[in-house]
């Protein structure tokens, strides 16, 4: 079973404030860091698939860096909003065989993001 | 497009009572997942099916089946209900993975699943 830990659990954020959270990972057999957004009573929508060692990625106020070497990726937001507030997961996929194929990824509990106005 | 769509969305189950979780999707894609969530736990993977016709177990596979019944469908399968069973069910889709490429995961809405 793979370790995927994300921190903090929970965090509390006043409006307007940037913040960030983190996600750790096995740095051996790396393939892929997926980031998800999981609002109440919705389901986790994607939003950031990273794959090289110093990726950095962005869309809108929400980005993210990797570092596959040392196994963590960071969440930053920037400017916080009401709704900016959910869950974010972060998810590792391991080495796969090279023919191609499928894996399921492997999902941390999440950091629970309240915004508060 | 409804992308992954799941039924049912709600069912309540008495212990050793069977029934099969319906996932269709519509985005042509050749993999899919079931995953279940509980607090605390996060997602877990059940099965997954990386194309018709093959399916593979995940981290959490006792106690289900699964039937890749086409491309669209992946169905998941409680044979005999246990009240460790209650959870959200969520089934997935991506697209096929190759070398160098990468995917994303699409999520149906969830089936919640209350075994008593």
């Amino acid at each position: 079973i793979l370790n995927v830990e994300q921190s903090p659990q929970s965090l509390h954020v006043q409006e307007g404030d940037s913040t960030n959270f983190t996600c750790s990972f096995p740095s051996s057999n790396f393939y892929a860091l997926h980031w998800y957004r999981w609002e109440t009573a919705k389901s986790p929508e994607a939003l950031f698939v990273m794959t090289l060692n110093g990726d950095e990625k962005k869309k809108g106020r929400i980005s993210a860096t990797l570092n596959t070497k040392e196994g963590y990726s960071y969440l930053y937001i920037k400017g916080s909003q009401p709704e900016d507030s959910a869950t974010y997961l972060c998810a590792f996929l391991g080495n796969m065989y090279s023919g191609g194929g499928a894996d399921g990824l492997t999902f941390g509990k999440g950091t629970h993001l309240i915004i508060q106005p | 497009n409804a992308g992954v769509t799941q039924t049912p969305k709600f069912q309540v189950l008495k212990t050793g009572q069977s029934m099969t979780l319906q996932c269709a999707q519509d985005m042509n894609h050749n993999s899919m997942y079931w995953y279940r969530q509980d607090p605390g736990m996060g997602l877990r993977l059940i099965y997954y099916s990386a194309s018709e016709g093959t399916t593979d177990k995940g981290e959490v596979p006792n106690g289900y089946n699964v039937s890749r019944l086409n491309k669209r469908e992946f169905s998941l399968r409680l044979e005999s209900a246990a009240p460790s069973q209650t959870s959200v069910y969520f089934c997935a889709s991506s697209e096929w993975i190759v070398t160098g490429s990468t995917y994303e995961q699409y999520f149906g809405p969830g089936t919640r699943l209350t075994v008593t």
